[in-house]
């Protein structure tokens, strides 16, 4: 199948953790991205990677780091994990220009 | 600031109705309209979306109007059904330097009702 997937789908974890989500695409893509859910549903970006360059940083604690070992996955990695932290991460792909594919989500649950 | 304005935040709608749902934006250098259909415990997929050399774009019971002067663009679920209750998702972009990067509206949750 053609998509975006991630994993894990779902993570639970005590504050002070550090825990990894991964994302691969087979669509081909340039460009992918790491999107943060709220609990209200706002879609905020946290970075983008086109062919293993970081081109987007948006104001992320630095906490979070981003790793692309190719242009076909992009991994989060996650320090210290605090209680605002719990929220839906989901990677999307996009060919420039195009509309984005994303994958199902990884709902992060901080306790 | 918020590139992209959406509105309503929640919409309810009985079967068979029209749900609209608009956006509006600032920054006349867009050229990637789209929009996403969320569905609960699914990331957003595409739905629609539309270049602003045209002012409309029809696909099945959906519909994107745009009006490049008002800097608006509305979506419109004719005969809306039940299996449509989703949150929906403006979007533009720009080109160039950004690579298509998207700026989403905040969202509408439609609800229609049987």
């Amino acid at each position: 199948d053609t998509a975006v997937s991630q994993t894990p789908k779902y993570l639970v974890t005590q504050m002070g953790n550090d825990k990894s989500i991964k994302c691969e695409q087979n669509l081909g893509h340039d460009t992918m991205y790491w999107y943060k859910q709220d609990s209200k549903k706002f879609l905020k970006i946290m970075f983008s990677y086109n062919n293993k360059e970081l081109i987007i940083n948006e104001t992320v604690p630095n906490r979070f780091s981003p790793k692309s070992p190719d242009k076909a996955h992009l991994n989060l990695h996650i320090n210290s994990l605090e209680l605002g932290d719990s929220a839906v991460y989901f990677c999307a792909s996009s060919k420039t220009g195009a509309g984005y594919t994303f994958g199902s989500g990884t709902r992060l649950t901080v306790v | 600031q918020q590139q992209v304005k959406q509105s309503p935040q929640s919409l309810i709608v009985q079967k068979g109705g029209i749900s609209i749902i608009n956006c509006a934006y600032e920054n006349t250098a867009f050229d990637y309209f789209p929009w996403y259909q969320q569905f609960p415990g699914k990331g957003p997929a595409l739905l629609i979306a539309i270049r602003p050399d045209v002012s409309e774009k029809k696909e099945g019971r959906f519909t994107i109007s745009f009006n490049k002067s008002a800097k608006q663009f509305s979506l419109h679920i004719m005969d809306s059904q039940p299996g449509d209750s989703a949150t929906y998702f403006c979007a533009a972009s720009l080109g160039g330097s950004t690579l298509g990067r998207l700026y989403f509206g905040r969202g509408t949750q439609l609800t229609v009702w049987p």
